[in-house]
């Protein structure tokens, strides 16, 4: 099993819908989240890291659920922009990453 | 305050030459990762440095690659005696510490360098 597995997608969604991606992972000692958004053929840029309460900014929610070892990312009113492809991100506390394969999203005009 | 910088961005080496990649991290950050991408893959960890140290290089395989980051001048990816299988993107991160807070774990990307072996 993955450490940290997404559904690859595609998500094909219209301007303006919701959608949300989750991400598991596997190690329960895992203790900081974040979610990567990368462009093709571009590098991974931060989108907001995840934190135990949830938090929100802009259009994008994140939520972490500990007992069911998964986090989540919410996206509303998605723009044409948002297409890329979303990375997810585990660590144990320490420097090293955990990326998942993420997962592609398209927003369709 | 500029970004974490990569060079070359694209590398076309034969295969048996030798690759290097160079990565300044950004302004006050002195820890750098390297990270090798594969197509339609994740990123994979490869090594973590300080400055004049290799913290870390676990991910990195045992030949053939190492990884510097001295006293002066930006951090050193090299792979010695290139093969197709090495054709990938590398990127390097910086943060400005690795211990702490959950935001100082918080990495921030370089745009890559995309090196092709033929």
């Amino acid at each position: 099993r993955k450490e940290v597995e997404q559904d690859p997608g595609p998500f094909n969604v219209p301007e303006g819908a919701t959608v949300a991606f989750n991400c598991t992972y596997s190690n329960s000692a895992s203790q900081s989240f974040f979610w990567y958004r990368q462009d093709c053929r571009k590098e991974p840029k931060l989108l907001m890291s995840v934190y135990s309460s949830g938090n929100e900014d802009g259009r994008f929610t994140a939520q972490l659920n500990r007992a069911s070892q998964y986090i989540s990312l919410l996206i509303r009113d998605s723009k044409l922009s948002d297409s890329a492809t979303y990375l997810c991100v585990v660590n144990k506390g320490t420097y090293k990453y955990i990326f998942g394969t993420g997962t592609r999203l398209k927003v369709l005009a | 305050n500029a970004g974490v910088m990569q060079n070359p961005r694209h590398l076309v080496r034969r295969r048996g030459q030798e690759a290097r990649l160079r990565c300044s991290p950004m302004k006050g950050h002195s820890h750098v990762y390297w990270y090798r991408q594969l197509p339609e893959e994740g990123l994979k960890f490869m090594v973590y440095l300080q400055k004049e140290n290799i913290i870390d290089e676990s991910g990195m395989p045992k030949e053939r690659f190492s990884a510097e980051f001295p006293k002066e001048g930006p951090s050193i990816l090299r792979i010695q005696q290139v093969v197709r299988g090495d054709s990938a993107a590398y990127f390097c991160a910086s943060s400005p510490r690795a211990s702490g807070a959950a935001d100082s774990y918080e990495q921030y990307f370089g745009p890559g360098t995309r090196l092709t072996v033929t």
